[in-house]
């Protein structure tokens, strides 16, 4: 059973700080990993993959990826109200089956 | 919203009844999915299908009875629930089935209450 885990939240920032976001798992065989976007009501998005050690960024995202320590966090920057939503973290073995953590709620104060 | 869509978004159904929900993708993708989203939980794999094939039957119910009968198409076919079932249920597409590299999009997923 290959198990993520995520902290619940919610996680509250203000406007313009930094939200940031962890994610551990439990299969070392993990290759590949998301981080997807839920707003309430809605599907989640896709916003982040990572699939090598390190530090990968888009834009106002940042996916950090250790694999010897089994964690994949995701830093927002410049948080903004528009950025408030569930985070799902998922990874996979590189077969179709993701593993979905149950979400961290972030909420950006104005 | 994506090129995955969801019909009905909402569904109220009694322990007896017979529904479906349906699920068409645009994207040309090969592959398709059916996973269940219920409050504070983790999102369930329920079913794969790759090209019109199931590939993977994730411990299911025989109360959930998925259809695919082309790669736009699939269908969720529920029959005596359990109130227990009540959740958002979403369908996904993917282009490929293999490799964990292939972004999955998901659709807007129906709320299912079961009475």
């Amino acid at each position: 059973q290959k198990e993520v885990e995520q902290n619940s939240g919610p996680l509250s920032v203000p406007e313009g700080a930094i939200a940031s976001l962890n994610c551990t798992y439990s299969d070392r065989g993990s290759q590949s990993f998301f981080w997807y976007r839920q707003y309430s009501g809605k599907s989640p998005e896709l916003i982040m993959s990572i699939y090598s050690n390190g530090d990968k960024e888009d834009g106002r995202f940042t996916a950090q990826l250790n694999k010897a320590s089994q964690y994949v966090s995701l830093l927002i920057r410049d948080s903004q109200p528009s950025d408030s939503a569930t985070y799902l973290c998922a990874v996979t073995d590189n077969d179709y089956k993701l593993s979905f953590g149950a979400g961290t709620t972030v909420t950006v104060r104005a | 919203e994506t090129g995955v869509t969801q019909t009905p978004r909402h569904l109220v159904m009694g322990m007896t009844n017979k529904k479906s929900l349906k699920c068409e993708q645009h994207l040309g993708h090969n592959a398709m999915y059916w996973y269940k989203q219920s409050a504070k939980k983790p999102l369930e794999l329920m079913f794969v299908y790759s090209l019109e094939e199931r590939v993977e039957n994730n411990s299911v119910p025989s109360r959930f009875s998925p259809e695919c009968p082309n790669s736009s198409h699939l269908f969720l076919h529920l029959h005596t629930l359990q109130p227990e079932d009540s959740a958002l249920y979403l369908c996904a597409s993917s282009q490929a089935l293999a490799g964990g590299g292939d972004e999955q999009f998901f659709g807007p997923g129906t709320r299912l209450t079961v009475l």
